[in-house]
């Protein structure tokens, strides 16, 4: 069956610019993950969904991201006035449901670059 | 909060070789523990995960992992290496929280196997 998908594949911006990324769950998966991959951090979590809510944002760096997610499916991660150092990967992954025995099934991502 | 450790950042071996990742955690209480791949030009995809019962856990393409509790370990290991296996490997952790299952990466193993 299909996997997770994201869009765009590549975005390159100016900085000062927002950005908004996409993630489209495997159907019928009811949790969500964004993490980022950047050089100098590794992985890191960022905000994970069950159905449409956030209960845990923690991993968000700063008060320009935000993210929602709409009909237990597809979510967008939007960055305001991006910086440079929003430059990374942004990977979502999903999961039929969220408990720990469960697998996290990633995204191809999509590569932010801010110029 | 948890942290994960992967001692050994490039890993150069020949084909045939015997291979062993390295992985510590840091947390104290109950863990899921994961190791995943990322070929090059593709995304993460899962190699084994432990949750509970036998600590010596086989995943695909010949892996297995021993989680070692008084260690604090999830090495990864596989007998025989081929050149297919050049990736970059991520050791991961997730604590059973009250919901959520997000995953804590290691900084990551780049291993190239030459022929």
């Amino acid at each position: 069956g299909a996997g997770v998908s994201q869009s765009p594949s590549n975005k390159v911006t100016e900085k000062g610019k927002d950005v908004e990324l996409r993630c489209d769950p495997i159907s019928g998966h009811t949790a969500l993950y964004w993490y980022r991959q950047s050089l100098g951090q590794g992985l890191e979590f960022l905000i994970y969904f069950q159905g449409n809510s956030a209960p845990d944002k923690s991993g968000l760096p700063s008060d320009r991201f935000s993210a929602e997610r709409t009909g237990g499916s597809v979510s967008t991660l939007t960055i305001q006035r991006t910086q440079q150092e929003d430059s990374a990967v942004y990977l979502c992954a999903s999961s039929l449901v969220a408990s720990g025995s469960d697998t996290q099934y990633f995204g191809p991502g999509t590569r932010l670059t801010v110029l | 909060a948890q942290s994960v450790s992967q001692h050994n950042h490039h890993v150069i071996l020949s084909e045939a070789a015997s291979l062993e990742l390295g992985c510590n955690y840091s947390y104290g209480g109950t863990v899921n523990l994961f190791w995943y791949v990322q070929y090059p030009g593709q995304h993460l995809q899962l190699l084994l995960k432990y949750f509970s019962g036998d600590p010596l856990v086989k995943g695909i393409k010949g892996f297995e992992a021993e989680f070692i509790k008084s260690k604090f370990s999830f090495n990864l290991r596989k007998p025989s290496v081929q050149w297919s296996d050049t990736a970059e490997y991520f050791c991961a952790v997730s604590i059973l929280t009250g919901g959520g299952n997000k995953l804590t990466f290691g900084t990551g193993t780049q291993l190239k196997v030459e022929l």
